[in-house]
């Protein structure tokens, strides 16, 4: 009973390099949607997805890149880390308006 | 846009009183959904409880029940018999009944200190 399932939990980069956050859920649901916590803010939502094929921009999108080429999965793909990307990154699906969220990924830029 | 305020970025209580968290949210839209999350320092998210905006019944979950005002885009949450588990941060979050993505706007959390 997996849920929803994000690698890795915690992660540095250096400014500049690119890394892909996963995430992957084994429900079935055809929403899924990444989020990033910074103190202070709440969650801000960064890209989100209705389905196979179709995403579209959040709040914050600027400097982040997804794809859904699959019902199970939805990564996140940063192309040129900065330090204002420094936050935790949770993934949710969702299913009848109730979101499922992963452990989150905590992400340093450096 | 809609937003949601919470004003109060830290609370503590006493093990076994009762506290009351604020959220208030702004919307021109007439049905939507209200959540509060719970966040322990797993980092883990677990919903606490949902409201549906066409509801005028207060939703209750054993300890935790919310008060509701629609008119005022009230939605606060009372926690009571207050345990140390229920130490954590607290997110209210919003979703629109009609746009499209199930998309969540959340507030920026309180934290809920609880005193033994």
């Amino acid at each position: 009973n997996a849920g929803v399932t994000q690698t890795p939990k915690f992660q540095v980069l250096k400014t500049g390099q690119s890394m892909t956050l996963q995430c992957a859920q084994d429900m079935n649901h055809e929403y899924m949607s990444w989020y990033r916590q910074d103190p202070g803010m709440g969650l801000r939502l960064i890209h989100y997805s209705v389905g196979a094929g179709i995403t579209d921009q959040g709040e914050v999108p600027n400097g982040y890149n997804v794809s859904r080429s699959t019902t199970e999965d939805f990564p996140l793909r940063l192309l040129s880390a900065a330090p204002s990307q420094t936050s935790v990154y949770f993934c949710a699906s969702s299913h009848q308006g109730l979101a499922f969220f992963g452990q989150g990924t905590r992400l340093t830029v450096v | 846009a809609q937003t949601v305020t919470q004003s109060q970025p830290e609370m503590s209580v006493q093990e076994a009183e009762t506290v009351t968290l604020s959220c208030t949210y702004d919307t021109s839209e007439s049905d939507y959904y209200l959540f509060w999350y719970k966040q322990p320092p797993s980092r883990q998210m677990i919903l606490v409880i949902r409201q549906e905006a066409y509801k005028q019944q207060n939703a209750t979950e054993n300890r935790f029940s919310v008060n509701f005002q629609k008119a005022a885009k009230s939605f606060s949450l009372k926690i009571s018999d207050s345990q140390l588990g229920d130490a954590a941060m607290y997110f209210c979050a919003y979703r629109s009944a009609v746009e499209y993505g199930n998309k969540l706007v959340f507030g920026a959390g309180t934290i809920l200190r609880v005193k033994s």
